[in-house]
């Protein structure tokens, strides 16, 4: 059964490094989703993608953040300059329409 | 801003006896779905339940919809130990983009 899948599965990185957080997406879906999930807290919305531009983003999503689909099958999560509040799981999803997603496992991102 | 709150936060039984758990959101919803988390995994898509539905039924699971009353129920009958999970609702922001906004989770723990 085709799934979503991550990379790498835990990424350690110091503050003020950039990120880049890999997803590959189911092959035939067209929307495409980021979420975080802080330790012990609920899963959020981080930013919508779909037709090769963000469809809907969160507050959370800044300027520190950015997405990208380089080619047709990869989905990057790119943070710039991490700070410590950024260490989290994240997720990626994808969805053949707008409603049922698929997750992916996680990357767990610590900052240090 | 739109939120889905499940109650109750946590929920204890025993095996083969039911679960339910709730959730009451704040705006109006296109659809509502349901997910389980295993710890520290991803998100497992349940059950998609459209504003225009009140009941729907897959498998052990069963999910209301109230848009009256903004809320939702979800019950698994004949619990098994391997239903142990999170559980979350979630509602798509109605705004016209693809944004999904999850609740802080019932944690459930079902004893053998």
């Amino acid at each position: 059964e085709p799934e979503v899948t991550q990379t790498p599965s835990h990424q350690v990185t110091q503050m003020g490094q950039e990120v880049i957080l890999r997803c590959v997406p189911i092959s035939n879906h067209l929307y495409f989703y980021w979420y975080r999930q802080i330790l012990g807290q609920k899963v959020e919305f981080l930013v919508s993608f779909y037709n090769n531009e963000i469809s809907e983003k969160s507050e959370i999503f800044d300027d520190q953040f950015s997405v990208e689909r380089p080619d047709g099958s990869n989905f990057t999560l790119k943070i710039r300059s991490t700070k410590l509040e950024d260490s989290a799981m994240y997720f990626c999803a994808s969805g053949i329409s707008g409603y049922e997603q698929y997750f992916g496992p996680g990357t767990r991102l610590t900052v240090t | 801003s739109q939120q889905g709150e499940e109650d109750p936060q946590a929920l204890s039984i025993q095996e083969g006896e039911n679960a339910t758990m709730n959730c009451s959101y704040k705006t109006s919803i296109n659809n509502l779905q349901w997910y389980r988390q295993n710890s520290g995994r991803g998100l497992v898509h349940l059950i998609l339940i459209r504003s225009n539905e009140r009941e729907k039924h897959s498998g052990r699971l069963r999910v209301t919809l109230d848009t009256s009353k903004k809320s939702s129920s979800l019950l698994i009958t004949a619990s098994r130990a391997a239903d142990t999970a999170s559980y979350f609702c979630a509602t798509d922001g109605n705004t016209g983009g693809f944004k999904t906004i999850f609740g802080a989770g019932t944690r459930l723990f079902v004893k053998a």
